[in-house]
């Protein structure tokens, strides 16, 4: 059954202060791994697709990595506005179904 | 109007009553979803259509049933629902069923 954790689940930074999330995922063939963020009563709003192990993308002061087994949101300097909650998600090979992790809350502090 | 709406934004409704919740896109996509997301818990996906076939159904309890005119609509029909379904459902598309996928900003359903 294809699984995704994701860690911590809540994660305060003083503003400028760097850290990354972990997106931990088992899945039988891997088609592609997504990084969502979601603001309190909105919808998800998409970030990143990674298709490959070794694969990075970058948006402003994020940045996402994948191994075999793992994914990382890195957050450089992050600014109050970056708070919100990060999603992760995977789609097997061959399936139609997303599944999602729990996220993680950030709060970034001024 | 762009990106995924979704109508009505709130609704309340008793476990005897019929209601029905509409999505639109109007990004030109061909994949469309309803997801459950409950409070402490992780996005659940219901249904998936694609090119208005249905193609996903995790054992989702009949009385929510879905259905998908075109490619640009969607509705979740519901009737006879418990308190435990209570939540965002929320819609999204995708240019296909292997693509990211774009969030409209769900509907607060609670039964009562």
């Amino acid at each position: 059954e294809d699984q995704v954790t994701q860690s911590p689940e809540a994660l305060r930074l003083q503003e400028g202060e760097s850290s990354s999330l972990n997106c931990s995922y088992t899945v039988s063939g891997l088609r592609g791994l997504f990084w969502y963020r979601q603001d309190p009563g909105k919808g998800p709003e998409f970030l990143f697709t990674l298709y490959s192990a070794g694969e990075e993308k970058e948006k402003e002061r994020l940045k996402a990595t994948l191994t075999k087994k793992e994914s990382f949101l890195h957050i450089t300097a992050p600014k109050p506005e970056d708070s919100a909650t990060y999603l992760c998600a995977v789609q097997a090979a061959g399936g139609q179904n997303f599944v999602f992790g729990p996220g993680t809350r950030l709060s970034v502090l001024p | 109007e762009t990106g995924v709406t979704q109508t009505p934004r709130h609704l309340v409704m008793g476990m005897t009553n019929k209601k029905s919740l509409k999505c639109e896109q109007h990004l030109g996509h061909n994949a469309m979803y309803w997801y459950k997301q409950s409070a402490k818990k992780p996005l659940e996906l219901m249904f998936v259509y694609s090119l208005e076939e249905r193609v996903e159904n995790n054992s989702v309890p009949s009385r929510f049933s879905p259905e998908c005119p075109n490619s640009s609509h969607l509705f979740l029909h519901l009737h006879t629902l418990q308190p435990e379904d209570s939540a965002l459902y929320l819609c999204a598309s995708s240019a296909a069923a292997t693509y990211e996928q774009y969030f409209g900003p769900g509907t607060r359903l609670t039964v009562t």
